[in-house]
């Protein structure tokens, strides 16, 4: 497609549930971020992904979330057993080459709500 | 490590006023900046950049120039529109010590009432 997709739109669960949210890149972005952004705060960086590694992990929350990429493409944000905190709206962006100062393109988000 | 500070909000203006979003940061390199811009209902999206100091970033009759003396990228327009009321978001990206994620401050709303 021709810009960052994720998916779901919208996901209610409830807690203590594992939820999945997935992002595709645009398609020969090797860059590609995970940010958090709850109700009335900034963005949150959770993960960023080089091809198919994960450089720095350092924002994940706790160890209930996780992320993977592969084919240096699609990812998956994996919350395990998730609490009411971790509602907010999850972002994925993509980047040709973030060093060099390239745009990230962001996607529209999952907001999820844990009730 | 690397950090962003923007100015407060709310940031409340009449139409055609002069706005200015400031914006510092702190990095162990040489970072690019960014304002990205989040309008209602939209997604984030690039409002201007500049990767090197003394650059000056523009767009949509937005401005920004790169400051390494005083490590601030702060935002100007000089008459702002209704259709300018969005949240702001200054950001870095810091790649010559290994560190290329995007820093973000924590973003300002504006509301410009006609």
């Amino acid at each position: 497609g021709a810009g960052v997709s994720q998916s779901p739109s919208n996901k209610v669960t409830e807690k203590g549930k594992d939820v999945e949210l997935r992002c595709d890149p645009i398609s020969g972005h090797t860059a590609l971020y995970w940010y958090r952004q709850s109700l009335g705060q900034g963005l949150e960086f959770l993960i960023y992904f080089q091809g198919n590694s994960a450089p720095d992990k350092s924002g994940l929350p706790s160890d209930r979330f996780s992320a993977e990429r592969t084919g240096g493409s699609v990812s998956t944000l994996t919350i395990q057993r998730t609490q009411q905190e971790d509602s907010a709206v999850y972002l994925c962006a993509s980047s040709l080459a973030p060093g060099r100062g390239a745009e990230a393109f962001f996607g529209q988000g999952t907001r999820l709500t844990v009730v | 490590g690397n950090s962003v500070t923007q100015m407060e909000g709310p940031v409340t203006l009449s139409e055609e006023a002069f706005l200015t979003i400031n914006c510092t940061y702190t990095a162990t390199g040489y970072p690019s900046l960014f304002w990205y811009v989040q309008y209602p209902g939209e997604g984030l999206q690039l409002l201007l950049k500049a990767t090197k100091a003394d650059d000056k970033g523009s767009n949509k009759g937005f401005e920004a120039t790169y400051r390494k003396e005083t490590t601030s990228f702060h935002l100007e327009k000089g008459s702002v529109q209704v259709s300018d009321s969005a949240v702001y978001f200054c950001a870095l990206s810091d790649p010559n010590f290994g560190n290329e994620k995007l820093t973000f401050g924590t973003g300002t709303r504006l509301t410009i009432i006609p």
